[in-house]
Order: C-alpha cells, then sequence, then structure tokens
C-alpha cells in the first residue's frame, strides 16, 4: 500500500480555518468510511482526533471536524489557536492493513 | 487511565534481532486489538502489524516492507505485547509505537521507544 496523499503544510492566522486533505484511492479511503486523523506534537505520540470520518473522541474541541467525498478526506481545524500548531496524519483501513497519510504540518501564523 | 508502555528498544546491528515489548494497563487487554505503529527520525506514521484479540482467532497481518521478519504476539496473562523484529535492516530504524486498535482506528499509544539498525 501506498502512503495517503497530504499536503506537506497549511497554516493559518489564530482564530481562522485550515483544512487538510488526505487522498487515496478506492482501495482505503473510498472504499471504507474508517478514516482517522491523528494530532502528533513534537516528540510526542500521536493522538486520536477524528475517527470514522466525522466523529470525535471524548475530550477533542468541536472546532476539529472531519468530511470525506470519494477518494479524498479532509480535516478542517476551525477558529485556529496556537496549541493547534502540529503534524496531522490521516489514516485509512484498507482491507486488512492501514495505510497513514505523508503528514501536514500545521503552522499558526 | 489507559496505558501503554513500550521497552526493549536500542541500538542493533544490520541483519539483528530485537524484540519490543508493550506493557498495557486501564483497560481490558485480552479483548483488545492492537497494533504496531513506526515513525523514522523526521518521518512520518507508518503501519507496521496487528494482531487481533483471541477470541477474534488472535490472528495477525503486517505491512508489506516487514512480513516475513517481524512477529507480534500477545501474552494475555501479562497484559503484554510483543513486536519480535529479524533480520532487522537501517531503514527499520524508527520510533515504535504500540497501539490500541478499536474499530478501525488507533485511539491510545505508548510514548514510543527508539530502535536504531546501524553498523
Amino acid at each position: 500500500q501506498s502512503a495517503l496523499t497530504q499536503p506537506p503544510s497549511a497554516s493559518g492566522s489564530p482564530g481562522q480555518s485550515v483544512t487538510i486533505s488526505c487522498t487515496g484511492t478506492s482501495s482505503d479511503v473510498g472504499g471504507y468510511n474508517y478514516v482517522s486523523w491523528y494530532q502528533q506534537h513534537p516528540g510526542k505520540a500521536p493522538k486520536l482526533m477524528i475517527y470514522e470520518v466525522t466523529k470525535r473522541p471524548s475530550g477533542v474541541p468541536d472546532r476539529f471536524s472531519g468530511s470525506k467525498s470519494g477518494n479524498t478526506a479532509s480535516l478542517t481545524v476551525s477558529g485556529l489557536q496556537a496549541e493547534d500548531e502540529a503534524d496531522y496524519y490521516c489514516s485509512s483501513y484498507a482491507g486488512r492493513h492501514y495505510v497513514f497519510g505523508t503528514g501536514t504540518k500545521v503552522t499558526v501564523l | 487511565e489507559v496505558q501503554l508502555v513500550e521497552s526493549g528498544g536500542g541500538l542493533v546491528k544490520p541483519g539483528g534481532s530485537l524484540r519490543l515489548s508493550c506493557a498495557a494497563s486501564g483497560f481490558t487487554f485480552s479483548n483488545a486489538w492492537m497494533s504496531w505503529v513506526r515513525q523514522a527520525p523526521g518521518k512520518g506514521l507508518e503501519w507496521v502489524g496487528r494482531i487481533k484479540s483471541k477470541t477474534d482467532a488472535g490472528t495477525t497481518d503486517y505491512a508489506a516492507p516487514v512480513k516475513g521478519r517481524f512477529t507480534i504476539s500477545r501474552d494475555d496473562s501479562k497484559n503484554t505485547l510483543y513486536l519480535q523484529m529479524n533480520s532487522l535492516k537501517t531503514e527499520d530504524t524508527a520510533v515504535y509505537y504500540c497501539s490500541t486498535l478499536i474499530a478501525f482506528h488507533h485511539n491510545y499509544w505508548g510514548q514510543g521507544i527508539l530502535v536504531t539498525v546501524s553498523s
């Protein structure tokens, strides 16, 4: 399996919104509603932010939202805050396997 | 509180072997599906493999780059997950994370353990 494609970087000012795309194929993103998103701060373990395309775990702010259309999933962070500056990875179930995205560094200007 | 603590990392020569452990607490380990995920220095996350619970047959699946070299196992009596790594290559150098796998997403992660493969 090839890694899912994400833009290397995204940025926004505090209070603005940023959207990160995650493009796969019909064998992963497009084939299942099992896309998840992870936030990773430098030197830390990843943290689950979104699962099953749109669901938020308990404790994750509702500023984080997910969607999917065809083979592309998206994560939107609304009302950007300084603590949102991190790397973000998408992931998809791919039939007995899992594949992660290439990662996007979000910078809060 | 869920805790996952990896151990067993370190420096190993190419062609060598290493076994990682992941001690779990705060949840019913025997019912959990578990994954290993790695991250090479400065790179993205890469799924390594997964083991199902014994009630779901305890089967394993692996990513292509490690299939045939790595083996995931579990000891439910010790609440511990293992990753046996053989025939290690320099490209296996990474931080290795264990993670709980619930309904197709990785919800809890350990702090990670560094494995360095170098001569």
